[in-house]
């Protein structure tokens, strides 16, 4: 069975330091990867995907940035947090191949911006 | 572009009665429509989804949603709630084509189950 594990669970930053935030997924090779964004009681908001290690596609600007190092791993990091990047960060995956795909969610990491 | 609207931010029933959240959504052709679930701190677990025929799809847990193309809706529907029900639903829209699983997301519906 497929897992996906994603750290930390809970972040409390101050603004202008780094983030880095991590996810990996066992028992799928190659699958595709998705950053989803959730501000407080907001809708989701996708910020990055990538199909294969080394390639990952921005969907929205919101100074972050993310890397596929390995085919099982995927990270959002930025060098200096703002405010408003305060929200629930969510890892997906998906086996990829159409849009028609579903999305296989971890639990998330909740990111506090002081 | 797509986009979806979820018009009630919050609905609360009383156990063993039926529900209906409403969905509607904007897109130039027939997109994949999907119904995904998110428990209090948790990620979000898909119900169900329709990508073509029927247009009454079934889903886990007893949900079922129906896809009204002309009425642009897939709203989701539940004949007899359980207090485990209670979380955030959110209706998805996915452009047909492509391999990114482009979902745009709807801002959800926190549904509260009353025993």
């Amino acid at each position: 069975a497929q897992t996906i594990h994603q750290w930390p669970v809970a972040e409390i930053k101050a603004v202008g330091s780094p983030l880095s935030l991590g996810c990996t997924i066992k028992g799928k090779s190659s699958p595709n990867l998705y950053w989803y964004w959730q501000a407080t009681g907001g809708t989701l908001q996708q910020l990055f995907y990538s199909i294969t290690v080394g390639q990952v596609e921005s969907v929205v600007q919101l100074n972050l940035s993310a890397s596929r190092p390995k085919d099982d791993q995927f990270i959002l990091s930025t060098e200096k947090l703002l405010l408003s990047h305060s929200g629930f960060y969510l890892c997906a995956w998906s086996l990829g191949g159409s849009s028609a795909e579903t999305l296989y969610f971890g639990s998330g990491t909740r990111l506090t911006v002081l | 572009a797509q986009s979806v609207t979820q018009p009630d931010a919050r609905v609360t029933v009383s156990e063993g009665a039926s529900l209906q959240l409403r969905c509607k959504y904007s897109y130039s052709g027939t997109p994949y429509l999907f119904w995904y679930v998110q428990y209090p701190r948790q990620g979000l677990q898909l119900l169900l989804k329709y990508y073509s025929g029927d247009p009454v799809v079934q889903g886990v847990n007893g949900f079922e949603a129906e896809f009204i193309k002309s009425n642009s809706s897939f709203h989701l529907r539940k004949a007899s709630v359980h207090w485990s029900d209670s979380a955030v639903y959110f209706c998805a829209v996915s452009p047909q084509g492509g391999s990114n699983a482009k979902l745009t997301f709807g801002k959800g519906t926190k549904l509260s189950v009353k025993s």
